[in-house]
């Protein structure tokens, strides 16, 4: 079976970096997602890593370890607007589908 | 905006009804995806079509029926309601359905009373 587990709540003040921890257990990868969603709303993309590393896109970042099973969600420059749900995914096989974590709730404080 | 659409976006029905949720996907997307999401279950994958066949089933119940059409727009089936039924339901697009890139739409929210 396919299992992630990610902090449930973070918090932190504007201005701060945040790292958001997503450990899986897959049969199959194919890479690491993340999704971020405002109470309420869909679910929208925010960056994807396929190999070991570093991939940054603006104030977001993410990593992936693949021997460890292990990834993370950096957030620089925090900003209120940023206060949401963030997801981690996995994609165990060719085809489409996602495996969700459950999410880690952020709130940022002014 | 995603540019995937969703109808309804509310829905109030009682136990035992059936209801159908639609979507429909990005321009030019051949894949959708259907989530169910609920307080204590996070995002789950019910099930996943391709340029009009099932490709992929997650857990959904049996009570639960879906189908893509020739013109890509998806149906969600959902029958013999129950209480535990109430959730926001998503659907999902992608041009292929291979990519981890998935673009959802405002989801139907459904309550059951």
């Amino acid at each position: 079976g396919q299992s992630l587990e990610q902090p449930s709540e973070v918090t932190a003040v504007e201005g701060a970096i945040v790292q958001i921890n997503c450990t899986y257990q897959t049969s199959g990868f194919y890479g690491l997602s993340w999704y971020q969603q405002h109470d309420g709303g869909a679910p929208t993309f925010l960056s994807y890593n396929a190999l070991d590393g570093l991939e940054e896109t603006g104030r977001f970042s993410s990593f992936l370890s693949r021997s460890d099973s292990y990834g993370y969600l950096l957030l620089q420059e925090l900003q209120m607007k940023d206060s949401a749900s963030y997801f981690c995914a996995v994609r165990g096989s060719t085809l489409g589908r996602l495996y969700f974590g459950r999410g880690t709730q952020l709130t940022v404080w002014p | 905006d995603s540019g995937v659409t969703q109808t309804p976006k509310h829905l109030i029905t009682a136990t035992g009804q059936r209801v159908t949720l639609r979507c429909s996907p990005r321009s030019g997307d051949l894949s959708v995806y259907w989530y169910q999401q609920s307080l204590d279950q996070g995002l789950q994958f019910l099930i996943q079509y391709y340029n009009g066949e099932e490709r992929a089933k997650g857990n959904i119940l049996e009570r639960f029926s879906a189908q893509q059409f020739p013109d890509l727009h998806s149906e969600l089936n959902l029958s013999s309601l129950e209480l535990g039924d109430s959730a926001l339901y998503f659907c999902a697009s992608n041009q292929r359905g291979g990519g981890n890139e998935q673009f959802f739409g405002p989801g139907t929210r459904l309550t059951v009373l």
